[in-house]
């Protein structure tokens, strides 16, 4: 059973420049959440998607955008990038039905390095 | 808003010593309580879990238990292993909040031989 995937691993941009993170959920799971982790934090909700839309938003510009496929896949898109979005991105899956103690499972992360 | 509060590291204990890593929370309502560990240049791993209060979560000889009195969901080991080396995050999260977790900064844990 295949666990959450992201990619790429390591990306390297400069300052201005638009990003495209993607996640795998977890086999069965329909709803996927994106966090950012800077370096010595915990992870901060960005968003979360649901049956293709945006169900829920943390406090990001809208710099950050995301998409969600029929597939339950989905994609972290951050348009001109600051030295602060410098940091690790983790994708999480769960699946809604379950409700609340639901365990959200997370990928390795992208991190992501902005010049 | 919702918040967690954890202890700050590094902890630096010796392998076989006992565990406590603090974590007290503040929200409205009653959250499910999760701990997740993090493993050098790794994601984050789900660790143990509780949803109500008085429950105890436990795995791989971790244990913590949802205190609604007192606010807290400390995290306890009886022997520590170099292995458990890692960034351990408590968390909370609520039903209709459509599961977003809130996650303390995080206690880096280093077992020494």
């Amino acid at each position: 059973d295949a666990g959450v995937t992201q990619s790429p691993t390591h990306l390297i941009k400069t300052r201005g420049q638009q990003v495209t993170l993607r996640c795998s959920p977890k086999s069965g799971h329909d709803t996927v959440s994106w966090y950012q982790q800077a370096l010595g934090q915990g992870p901060q909700f960005i968003f979360q998607y649901y049956e293709e839309e945006e169900r829920q938003r943390g406090n990001f510009p809208d710099r950050f955008s995301g998409h969600q496929f029929p597939n339950y896949s989905s994609e972290l898109n951050v348009n001109a990038l600051l030295l602060g979005d410098s940091a690790l991105y983790l994708c999480a899956s769960s699946l809604k039905v379950a409700g609340v103690g639901d365990t959200q499972y997370f990928g390795p992360g992208t991190r992501l390095t902005v010049l | 808003g919702n918040s967690v509060t954890q202890m700050e590291g590094p902890v630096t204990l010796s392998e076989e010593a006992f565990l406590t890593i603090n974590c007290t929370y503040t929200a409205t309502g009653y959250p499910s309580l999760f701990w997740y560990v993090q493993y050098p240049g790794e994601g984050l791993q789900l660790l143990l879990k509780a949803t109500k209060a008085d429950d105890k979560g436990s795995n791989k000889g971790f244990e913590a238990t949802y205190r609604k009195e007192t606010t807290s969901f400390h995290l306890e080991k009886g022997s520590v292993q170099v292995s458990d080396s890692a960034v351990y995050f408590c968390a909370l999260g609520f039903t209709g909040g459509g599961n977003k977790l809130t996650f303390g900064t995080g206690t880096q844990l280093k077992v020494e031989l």
